[in-house]
């Protein structure tokens, strides 16, 4: 079975806080991708990665950054955490292109205080 | 600007019964994707119809999709208090690079 594991189920930060969110896939996936969800507007994509050291924005990037440097590691960074950064972040994971069926990690709550 | 909107977006129906969920969205799609979400976990794929698919089933499943009218239905037969989740359906859009989630319909399946 593919797993999707993210480093925290709740994460509790204070505001200007550099926060990280780690995600690891075990299945070689080159895809990777970070979404937000919150009540009423679903899952909104904010980075993705089809390769080691590659990222492109997703719909809502601003005040987040990525990394990539293995290929089944993904981590989103807050570089200056802000409480309309609270949210729900889902990991999720494919093979080639996107036309697959995404695995998806657990999700970390995180709270900016 | 969201392109998958599902409807209703909160479902109550009795042990049994079947429940019908609703999904539209705006642009050409490659293919189109019902997701289900347990309270505070992550997202598990259900199934997978592509565009030019017009229906598909797995298991008490049944999917529906109309290019014409740009809309997919989600049908869970004699659902199971165990059905209880959001349900969310995602586009993969023409160039094959993005999935966009519409905000989701909460089910709740009453014993």
């Amino acid at each position: 079975d593919v797993k999707v594991t993210q480093s925290s189920r709740y994460l509790v930060k204070r505001t200007g806080e550099k926060v990280f969110l780690e995600c690891v896939q075990d299945m070689d996936h080159e895809n990777m991708f970070w979404y937000r969800q919150d009540p009423g507007l679903g899952l909104r994509l904010i980075y993705f990665s089809y390769d080691v050291k590659m990222k492109e924005k997703g719909d809502i990037p601003e005040g987040y950054s990525v990394s990539r440097e293995k290929k089944e590691r993904f981590s989103l960074i807050l570089e200056s955490a802000s409480t309309n950064q609270t949210s729900m972040y889902l990991c999720a994971s494919t093979f080639e292109g996107a036309v697959d069926e995404q695995y998806f990690g657990p999700g970390t709550r995180l709270t900016v205080t | 600007s969201q392109q998958g909107e599902e409807d209703p977006q909160a479902l109550s129906i009795q042990e049994g019964e079947n429940a019908t969920m609703n999904c539209s969205y705006k642009t050409s799609i490659n293919n189109l994707q019902w997701y289900r979400q347990n309270s505070g976990r992550g997202l598990v794929h259900l199934i997978l119809i592509r565009s030019n698919e017009r229906e598909k089933h797995s298991g008490r499943l049944r999917v529906t999709l109309d290019t014409s009218k740009k809309s997919s239905s989600l049908l869970i037969t004699a659902s199971r208090a165990a059905d209880t989740a959001s349900y969310f359906c995602a586009t993969l859009d023409n160039y094959g690079q993005n999935f966009v989630f519409g905000p989701g319909t909460r089910l709740s399946v009453l014993p």
